[in-house]
Parts: structure tokens; C-alpha cells; sequence
């Protein structure tokens, strides 16, 4: 089946450390996307990425950074420097035609103490 | 993008039509119509979209005013597993595309 798999889907983290999320898709899509949403609020973009080796900031990327080597993976990493980082985090990915919609993975819960 | 206004909740019961509202009363002439859904701790579930006329497929409707300042989700059966936060969204085509802007949504209860 095709689709976005995030891995895991629950992360534990001491303060100071920094995480990575995964995110693979097999869709074959161009674009891929990384969002945080937290209690109660809609979605907030951390960054996107429209082609391989190419990505841009999103609204709230202070402490976040990303990476796109492969068409298939957009791995995020939260940095220590990220002052509020337990939250929910959704990666999407789309083609890159106009109107075409964004398919969300199921998310990974991370939680810093 | 243009900003989406929704009821925070709504009610209906099971079997019946679920009409849920949505104004965009500032949507631009290259901006989509999207409806995803959340149901707890999941990812947004893509329903459907449209740009000036109604389109249906096999989740839903979706009625757009000819001003296109408002639009309207029907769920024409809704069941139980209806039950979920419903996101309506405005989003351009072109690089800033990824930029969807999530409101508050709407909270569909469907009751037996």
C-alpha cells in the first residue's frame, strides 16, 4: 500500500538531547512536509521540501533542522535548542501540481522531560 | 493564504446528512478548498477539494457558493466513526503551497 510511514509513533527524550524523526513516503511524491500540533491548536509548519536537496523554512523552524537526500525521506531532527519540543508531529507529502493535496502520515508523540 | 472560519461543534445522528460549514470570505481566485479530518492522536485524513465547482467522491461533498466565500462538507450517511475534528482549509497552488493554515476546526459528534 502506498503511503507515509513516521517512525516511531511514541519518543521519550531527556532534556539537552537532540531526536529524530523519520518520515518515508512511497507515494513518489516531489514535496514533503514537516508540521507540529499541540493540544488543542491546529497545525503549525516546520519545514517543507518541494524537490530532493532543496528545503525551506516554515513558520516556527528556530530549533528544528531537516534534511533531504533521498525523494523518499525527510528526516527531522529537534535540537536541543528547541525550547518546547514536546508536542505532536505530523510529516505530509504532495505532488507538486497546483491544487493537489497533502497526505499526512500518523504521527509521532514526543515527549521531553 | 486566506483565513477559514468554522463552528467549533457540531451534533448528528447517526444515519443522517452532516452539513459542516465553512466561510473563507477573503479566498482568492487560485486558492483550493480542502476538508481533511482528525480523528485523536492521528494524522489529518484528506476528504476532498475543490476550486469553483462541487465535486463528490466516495467519502463526500462539497458545495462551494458561486462567490465562492463560503463552502459546505456533507457527509450524506454519517456513522459513528464520523466522529472527528473537521479542518477546513484554504491553500494557494505554486512553492508556498505546503503553507496550509489549520484552524480550530470543527468537532463532529455523531450520535446513536
Amino acid at each position: 500500500d502506498g503511503g507515509i510511514t513516521q517512525s516511531p509513533k511514541y519518543l521519550f527524550r531527556k532534556e539537552g538531547q537532540n531526536v529524530t524523526l523519520s518520515c518515508e513516503q512511497n507515494l513518489n511524491h516531489d514535496a514533503m512536509y514537516w508540521y507540529r500540533q499541540d493540544p488543542g491548536q491546529g497545525l503549525r509548519l516546520i519545514y517543507y521540501s518541494q524537490i530532493v536537496n532543496d528545503f525551506q523554512k516554515g513558520d516556527i523552524a528556530e530549533g528544528y533542522s531537516v534534511s533531504r537526500e533521498k525523494k523518499e525521506s525527510f528526516p527531522l531532527t529537534v535540537t536541543s535548542a528547541q525550547k518546547n519540543p514536546t508536542a505532536f508531529y505530523l510529516c505530509a507529502s504532495s505532488g507538486t501540481g497546483g491544487g493537489l493535496p497533502l497526505h499526512f502520515g500518523n504521527g509521532t508523540r514526543l515527549t521531553v522531560t | 493564504d486566506a483565513k477559514t472560519t468554522q463552528p467549533p461543534s457540531m451534533d448528528c445522528a447517526e444515519g443522517r446528512a452532516a452539513n459542516l460549514p465553512c466561510n473563507h470570505s477573503t479566498i482568492s481566485g487560485n486558492e483550493y478548498v480542502y476538508w481533511y479530518r482528525q480523528i485523536h492522536s492521528q494524522g489529518p485524513q484528506y476528504i476532498i477539494h475543490g476550486l469553483k465547482n462541487n465535486e463528490t467522491n466516495e467519502m463526500a461533498s462539497l458545495i462551494i457558493t458561486e462567490d465562492r466565500k463560503s463552502s459546505t462538507l456533507i457527509l450524506p450517511h454519517a456513522t459513528l466513526r464520523d466522529t472527528a475534528v473537521y479542518y477546513c482549509i484554504v491553500r494557494g497552488a505554486g512553492n508556498q503551497g505546503g503553507k496550509l493554515i489549520f484552524g480550530q476546526g470543527t468537532e463532529l459528534s455523531v450520535k446513536p
